[in-house]
This record gives structure tokens, C-alpha cells and sequence, in this order.
């Protein structure tokens, strides 16, 4: 079955404790990017690859870190994870950056 | 960079009417209008989407139409049913930084 998968989908930590929050997808697809989502300010873009060993900022990327090591992983770390940084993430991916992108289901996270 | 603007944030029709949700956007260079359904605890998933060199496209009960010289586009469901009870998001991608912009959502209610 063709899908995206994330890992973990719910977790509490405190604030300063690094954290990675897994990326897979089994589609082959080239596009991969990374979402938080907020109530009232709907997706916004945190980083995004266009291929392997390629990242790029997308509009709020401070605090995250990204790696594209393999074409099916997308991991996105946060080194130093600050209460703000509470939210839900989604990890999405597509052929190609206007093709139709397939997310995964969420990863809930909480910083005290 | 670019601000995609979404109305309404909430939308109530009775079951067999129809619904519609607007955007507006400001990069003139965006090219690429994909609509979102989200429903509860599960990522975005697309259900139609358009590029810039069309007017209007239909799939069914939806259907999307973009006016490049306005900059906004709209999503329309017809003869809508419960299970189209869901948060809808729009998109645009801005060529201009390579990356999506969302609206903040509409929560559609449809009432049986």
C-alpha cells in the first residue's frame, strides 16, 4: 500500500531535549516536505527536498533541522525543542513539487 | 512572499446544497492551486487541484476556478452530502521560494 508513514504519532517531552521525528515513504516519490499545523494559521512549511541530499528552508523553518540521507526517509529533528514548537507535524510527499502530495497521518507534540 | 487568504473559516449548508470557499492569494507568479480535505484526526488529503494556465476544472460534485487577473480561486460542492463534513484548506505554490503557502481552512458542517 502506497503511503507516508511518521513516527511517533503522539509525543510529550521537555523543553531543551532533542527529539526526531520519522519520515518514510514507500512511493519512490523525489518531494518531500515538512508541515506544522496551528489552529487559525492552518499549514505552513518548515522544510522541504527536492531530491536526496537537497533541503531547503521553507517559511518557518527556525528550530528544525532536516536530512535527506535516502529517497525514502525524511527525518526532522529539533535539537533544542522549545515550548512553542508545540503542534502537530506532517510529513508529506510527491513526485515533484506541483504534483499531488500524499501526507502522512500527523505527529502530536507536545513541549513542556 | 506570498499570503493565501481563506473564506469563510466556518460554512453550515443543509445536505443536497451547495458549498463554496474562497481564496485569495498575492504572488503573480503562483502557479498551482491544490484544495485539501482534512478530516478529524488524519492528514490533509488532495481533492482537486489547478494550474494556471486553466479557468475551471471539474471532477464530479467539485469543482475549482481560478481567475489569474483577480488572483482568487474557489472550490464548489454540489449536492452535498455528510461525509463531505471535513476542514478544507487551499493552496497556492509560489515559483518564488518553491514552496506552498496554505490558507487557514474552512470547517464545512453539513447538515443531514
Amino acid at each position: 500500500e502506497a503511503q507516508v508513514t511518521q513516527n511517533p504519532r503522539y509525543l510529550i517531552t521537555v523543553t531543551g531535549k532533542k527529539l526526531t521525528v520519522t519520515c518514510s515513504q514507500n512511493m519512490n516519490h523525489e518531494y518531500m516536505s515538512w508541515y506544522r499545523q496551528d489552529p487559525g494559521l492552518g499549514l505552513r512549511q518548515i522544510y522541504y527536498s527536492m531530491n536526496v541530499e537537497v533541503t531547503d528552508k521553507g517559511d518557518v523553518p527556525e528550530g528544525y533541522k532536516v536530512s535527506r540521507k535516502e529517497k525514502r526517509n525524511f527525518p526532522l529533528i529539533l535539537e533544542s525543542p522549545s515550548p512553542n514548537q508545540t503542534s502537530l507535524y506532517f510529513c508529506a510527499s510527491s513526485w515533484a513539487e506541483t504534483d499531488t502530495q500524499y501526507f502522512g497521518p500527523g505527529t502530536r507534540l507536545t513541549v513542556l | 512572499g506570498e499570503n493565501v487568504e481563506q473564506h469563510p473559516s466556518t460554512l453550515s449548508v443543509q445536505e443536497g446544497d451547495s458549498a463554496v470557499i474562497k481564496c485569495t492569494y498575492s504572488d503573480s507568479a503562483s502557479n498551482y492551486f491544490p484544495w485539501y480535505k482534512q478530516e478529524l484526526g488524519k492528514g490533509p488529503q488532495l481533492i482537486i487541484d489547478i494550474r494556471s494556465n486553466v479557468g475551471e476544472k471539474k471532477d464530479q460534485r467539485i469543482a475549482v476556478t481560478l481567475n489569474k487577473t483577480a488572483k482568487h480561486f474557489s472550490l464548489h460542492i454540489t449536492e452535498t452530502q455528510p461525509e463531505d463534513s471535513a476542514v478544507y484548506f487551499c493552496a497556492a505554490w509560489a515559483n518564488t521560494g518553491n514552496q506552498f503557502y496554505f490558507g487557514t481552512g474552512t470547517s464545512l458542517t453539513v447538515i443531514p
